[in-house]
């Protein structure tokens, strides 16, 4: 099925350090979402960009909505050891639309 | 307010069988999706139910269906099992009112394993 690619797969990092990771797709999509998954959960919606452009922040989180709206990056700034799991994007083509396509997840180690 | 639920969180079945998973949306939600997700996969789309209508499918066999209640709950079916049908299955909750790109908000899956 179609997905979109998403970088790196893991990241290992220390405590404190910035974190950034991105989305890119062939296809133009209208929404992008950042979620993150814990074990044993489903994933958590953490930022949604609706707009070609748009740089939203949630908290230590910044993502934004490329201007070809074929990518979308997420970065999360001084972690912390509850930001370990693994973070997807996820596109949306058709406004209104629930269908998501998502990333293949970047898993996120964190050294204290 | 209480979250997306799904029953059973963990199920057994050998190949060949028929299983029968349930969500319970957010309350006053009435679009469900299903997503399946596998190593190998990622998660995929399944499909959409929305007042009690499938409103969009992903490319899955047929053996896949689901349905939704008057109550916005759904079930989802996979018949003759294949060990490939071995995943966390995932469903998401969204209000979908008119116009509005309504976010998912996802229940903890239910791990199916096809033995």
């Amino acid at each position: 099925g179609q997905q979109l690619n998403q970088s790196p797969q893991s990241m290992f990092i220390q405590e404190g350090e910035d974190v950034s990771m991105n989305c890119t797709s062939s296809s133009i999509f209208n929404t992008w979402l950042w979620y993150k998954q814990d074990p044993g959960e489903g994933p958590v919606l953490l930022i949604a960009l609706y707009k070609a452009g748009e740089l939203t922040s949630n908290g230590r989180l910044t993502a934004q909505f490329g201007i070809t709206r074929k990518d979308s990056f997420l970065n999360i700034s001084a972690s912390i050891p509850s930001d370990v799991g693994i973070y997807f994007c996820a596109g949306r083509q058709i406004q209104g639309a629930q269908k998501l396509v998502f990333g293949q997840g970047t898993r996120l180690t964190i050294n204290p | 307010k209480a979250g997306v639920t799904q029953t059973p969180r963990y199920l057994i079945k050998t190949r060949g069988q028929q299983v029968t998973l349930s969500c319970s949306p957010i309350s006053g939600h009435r679009s469900v999706s299903w997503y399946q997700q596998t190593p190998g996969q990622g998660l995929q789309f399944l499909f959409e139910y929305f007042s009690e209508t499938q409103r969009n499918k992903g490319n899955f066999p047929g053996r896949f269906s689901g349905r939704q209640f008057s109550n916005s709950r759904s079930e989802m079916n996979v018949s003759t099992l294949e060990l490939g049908d071995s995943a966390l299955y995932l469903c998401a909750s969204s209000q979908k009112t008119a116009g509005g790109d309504n976010e998912q908000f996802f229940g903890p899956g239910t791990r199916l394993t096809v033995l």
